[in-house]
């Protein structure tokens, strides 16, 4: 079975603070996707990244990165020096190869102030 | 481009009343999906369409909760009678294909009393 665990519910850090949320999934299959998204308080989800279970590079858009490491499971995001837009809650979320459904974790309310 | 559209956006109803949510796809957009968002909780899927077919309904819980993609473009999710624990947000998303990224909507909140 699948799952996805985003053990830390909230975090809340003050303006131009660093910040990591971490995530951690289970599968049994060798290919799989994970992503993640943000959820601002307008509601829609919006697509932050996805990276491929062969593909453990590390990635860096502008502020945000995403450590991949493979042998523990898990798909961190680190958020540089934070804005008040930042907040939202941040979904983590695995999909298996040949099939279209995410699975979520329960998400983490990142909530960052001026 | 347009987003996904969905409406409403809010909806308050009692028990065992019945409710019905829209949602339009971004045009050209083959798959639709409706997800279920539990406060606390992470999207569930409930069904996937690809253009009108249903590719999968497994957690759709079909005694009350029933949809359609006539034409394959908009899609409309249903449920009647509505529980209380039916009490969430309901997310429609979109993709170009299968296994592509998937596009979501703003949701319907609905709260059943």
């Amino acid at each position: 079975a699948q799952k996805v665990t985003q053990a830390q519910t909230e975090i809340s850090v003050v303006e131009k603070e660093d910040v990591t949320l971490d995530c951690v999934y289970e599968t049994r299959d060798t290919t799989y996707y994970l992503f993640w998204y943000k959820q601002p308080p307008s509601g829609e989800l919006v697509f932050l990244i996805r990276r491929n279970s062969f593909d453990e590079q590390n990635e860096i858009s502008g502020r945000y990165s995403w450590n991949f490491q493979k042998s523990t499971s898990s798909f961190n995001f680190t958020i540089t020096a934070s804005q008040v837009v930042d907040s939202a809650v941040y979904f983590c979320a695995l999909r298996v190869y040949n099939t279209d459904k995410l699975i979520f974790g329960t998400g983490t309310r990142l909530q960052v102030f001026p | 481009e347009a987003g996904v559209a969905q409406s409403p956006r809010y909806k308050i109803i009692e028990k065992r009343q019945s409710v019905a949510f829209w949602c339009n796809p971004i045009s050209g957009h083959a798959t639709l999906y409706w997800y279920q968002q539990i406060l606390g909780q992470g999207p569930k899927l409930l069904i996937q369409f690809q253009n009108n077919g249903v590719v999968d309904d497994s957690q759709l819980p079909k005694d009350r909760f029933s949809a359609e993609r006539l034409k394959g473009v908009d899609s409309t999710l249903k449920i009647q009678p509505a529980k209380l624990e039916d009490s969430a947000v309901y997310l429609c998303a979109s993709s170009l294909g299968s296994s592509v990224e998937q596009f979501f909507g703003p949701g319907t909140r609905l709260t059943v009393l």
